[in-house]
């Protein structure tokens, strides 16, 4: 059983701090890697890919990918009241048809 | 341009009953998986659908199945309806091997 994990939180960051979102992933096939953002009652929004190792800098986000250590992680710098949602990590797997979802991790920003 | 649309957003329907959901993709996409989300958990894949062909099938019971049609529309059906499939069901497009979008998602409670 391929799987995901992530911490469920919740992470808690004030306004304007960075929020850091960690995932480990079993699936050593894994070539590419998403990360979605999840409001209450809403469907998964795209936020970032990231297919190579390093980082990928996207705005605020920056997303890291270490596939020999079969991690990602999410930075959201500046964070708003309205980063405030569910991150969930998401690798394709091995061939390419599937996302594996973690659980997410549930990020609250303060003003 | 038009994002993935699903439809019903909401259903309401009894045990041992049927239902059909359906999803349209974004214009030019071929592919379409479906996930299942139930509350607090992050979505679970479903199947995955290329050309009209399954290319990819999760843990679920036979009681689930889907077909994509020659517009690269799909449905999804599921019978004998349990009070465990009430979730929130997400429709995806992507092109092969890459990012995929959400739909809206339909909710489904099972009374």
């Amino acid at each position: 059983q391929k799987e995901v994990e992530q911490n469920s939180g919740p992470l808690s960051v004030p306004e304007g701090a960075i929020a850091s979102l960690n995932c480990t992933y079993s699936d050593r096939g894994s070539q590419s890697f998403f990360w979605y953002r999840q409001y209450s009652g809403k469907s998964p929004e795209l936020i970032m890919s990231i297919y190579s190792n390093g980082d990928k800098e996207d705005g605020r986000f920056t997303a890291q990918l270490n596939k020999a250590s079969q991690y990602v992680s999410l930075l959201i710098r500046d964070s708003q009241p309205s980063d405030s949602a569910t991150y969930l990590c998401a690798p394709f797997n091995q061939a390419g048809t599937a996302l594996i979802f973690g659980k997410g991790t549930t990020l609250s920003v303060s003003s | 341009d038009a994002g993935v649309t699903q439809s019903p957003t909401h259903l309401i329907k009894t045990r041992g009953q049927h239902v059909t959901l359906r999803c349209s993709p974004i214009s030019g996409h071929k592919s379409v998986s479906w996930y299942q989300q139930v509350l607090g958990q992050g979505p679970q894949f479903i199947f995955q659908y290329y050309e009209k062909e399954e290319r990819g099938r999760g843990n679920f019971p036979d009681r689930f199945s889907a077909r994509q049609f020659p517009n690269y529309s799909s449905e999804l059906n599921v019978n004998a309806l349990l009070l465990g499939d009430s979730a929130l069901y997400l429709c995806a497009s992507s092109l092969v091997g890459s990012e995929a979008f959400f739909g809206q998602g339909t909710r489904l409670t099972v009374v």
